[in-house]
């Protein structure tokens, strides 16, 4: 079974310029969550899709935006790149489906995508 | 801002018990906490969460006092593959509210 893929591993790009980043979720998962973490610091959550909507976003600006397709993968968008959004891009997974107060909701992530914008 | 308090870093022999503390004075009742670790350039990796009852896995345990203002992750035989930053995080279980507030974490460091 695999989990949480997220691709490309590396990317490198230059102010201004656009980037997509891709993720598939955990097989049986719906919901798809993106963080950032830059260097030393810990995941910043960026926004959470479900149902194919954005369903909670946090404190980034509208140059970060994503979709989430009917087969629950999900791509994040970053417009405008600046030098700051240098960091390494977290995807994870998690259902809302499995019985139970243990496994459901519990987020799994995959190895990142680290963007380096120069 | 995160909601809990954890030291910034712990040593720990080989083969040794290492005991991760961590502070969530202001937890509500409804909150859970998770605890993540993630090994350095990789994505954080899910270890064990509870409600207030005791927990363990295959990975680890989790103690949270009876106030459930504080817990601690215990792995019980620690090795070099456990040297990661490890993240204590207090939640709602909902979909609604998905997101998890990562603080700076502990890194444990274990030692031959």
């Amino acid at each position: 079974d695999a989990g949480v893929t997220q691709s490309p591993t590396h990317l490198i790009k230059t102010r201004g310029q656009q980037v997509t980043l891709r993720c598939s979720p955990k097989s049986g998962h719906d919901t798809v969550s993106w963080y950032q973490q830059a260097l030393g610091q810990g995941p910043q959550f960026i926004f959470q899709y479900y149902e194919e909507e954005e369903r909670q976003r946090g404190n980034f600006p509208d140059r970060f935006s994503g979709h989430q397709f009917p087969n629950y993968s999900s791509e994040l968008n970053v417009n405008a790149l600046l030098l700051g959004d240098s960091a390494l891009y977290l995807c994870a997974s998690s259902s809302t489906g499995l019985a139970g107060g243990g496994a459901r909701n519990i987020q799994y992530f995959g190895a990142g995508t680290r963007l380096s914008v120069l | 801002d995160a909601k809990t308090t954890q030291p910034t870093s712990m040593d720990c022999a080989e083969g040794r018990a290492a005991n991760l503390p961590c502070n969530h004075s202001t937890i509500s009742g409804n909150e859970y906490v998770y605890w993540y670790r993630q090994i350095h350039s990789q994505g954080p990796q899910y270890i064990i969460h509870g409600l207030k009852n005791n927990e363990t896995n295959e990975m680890a345990s989790l103690i949270i006092t009876e106030d459930r203002k504080s817990s601690t992750l215990i792995l019980p035989h620690a090795t070099l593959r456990d040297t990661a930053v490890y993240y204590c995080i207090v939640k709602v279980q909902g979909g609604s509210q998905g997101n998890l507030i990562f603080g700076k974490g502990t890194k444990l460091s274990v030692k031959p």
